[in-house]
């Protein structure tokens, strides 16, 4: 089973700046990795896929780099809504059943 | 993007059976690039991967709940289920359904709003 682990557990970012969440695998994934984004009270939103995709709708300030085993999730210019935990999930491994802990972001 | 919603009792007491239903609109469950998945995310936690059924019937289950776990589908309503047996107060979650979605690769891009399952007596 391939682990996901994510860092840092929380971060706390004032508007406007740049914010880089890690993800890391425990086994190369290739650029099979997703970002969801979890507001409080409401289901995840997919957020980037194959690492650097942007998902429909999804903002240009979000992006999502890497490959293998090391992934990284930018916010570009961090504004008061994008305050959520964020996941990454690996679909590699089949089946895809491995979530990262999550990154709760948090606006001072 | 297609449009899902969960359905089924909030309450389930301990040891008796969960089911829910998840009802999908805009799209068909018999599409072959997308497979039909349950999440949940006991409160305060993260999100756990439960399993999923393909459009053969085919299943894929989290290892630990294989044998409380029963998935299946229903093309004529296009809805599939969740079964969860001899259920304890650690099965205490809100459970979704989603679509994974395989083009070139998979990600969950539609899921239900989510529904809290509590197991209490």
């Amino acid at each position: 089973e391939v682990v996901m682990t994510q860092s840092p557990a929380t971060l706390s970012v004032s508007p406007g700046e740049r914010v880089t969440l890690s993800c890391r695998a425990s086994q190369s994934v290739s650029i099979n990795l997703a970002w969801y984004q979890q507001k409080p009270g409401q289901a995840p939103r997919l957020l980037i896929y194959g690492a650097s995709t942007r998902a429909t709708g999804i903002p240009a300030r979000f992006s999502g780099s890497g490959s293998g085993t090391e992934f990284t999730l930018t916010i570009s210019s961090l504004q008061s809504e994008d305050s959520a935990v964020y996941y990454c999930q690996q679909s590699k491994d089949w089946p895809p059943d491995t979530f990262g802990q999550g990154t709760k972001v948090e606006i001072k | 993007q297609v449009h899902l919603e969960e359905s089924g009792p909030g309450l389930v007491k301990p040891s008796e059976t969960l089911s829910l239903t998840c009802s999908v609109s805009g799209g068909s469950i018999t599409d072959k690039i997308s497979y039909w998945t349950w999440v949940r995310q006991p409160p305060g936690k993260g999100l756990e991967w439960i399993g999923n059924v393909f459009y053969t019937g085919t299943t894929y289950l989290k290892s630990s709940l294989k044998s409380r776990v029963t998935m299946s589908m229903d093309a004529s309503t296009n809805q599939f289920s969740l079964t969860l047996t001899s259920v304890t107060a650690a099965d205490t979650s809100v459970y979704y359904c989603a679509r994974l979605f395989c083009s070139a690769e998979c990600a969950l891009d539609s899921w239900g709003q989510g529904m809290l399952v509590t197991v209490s007596s």
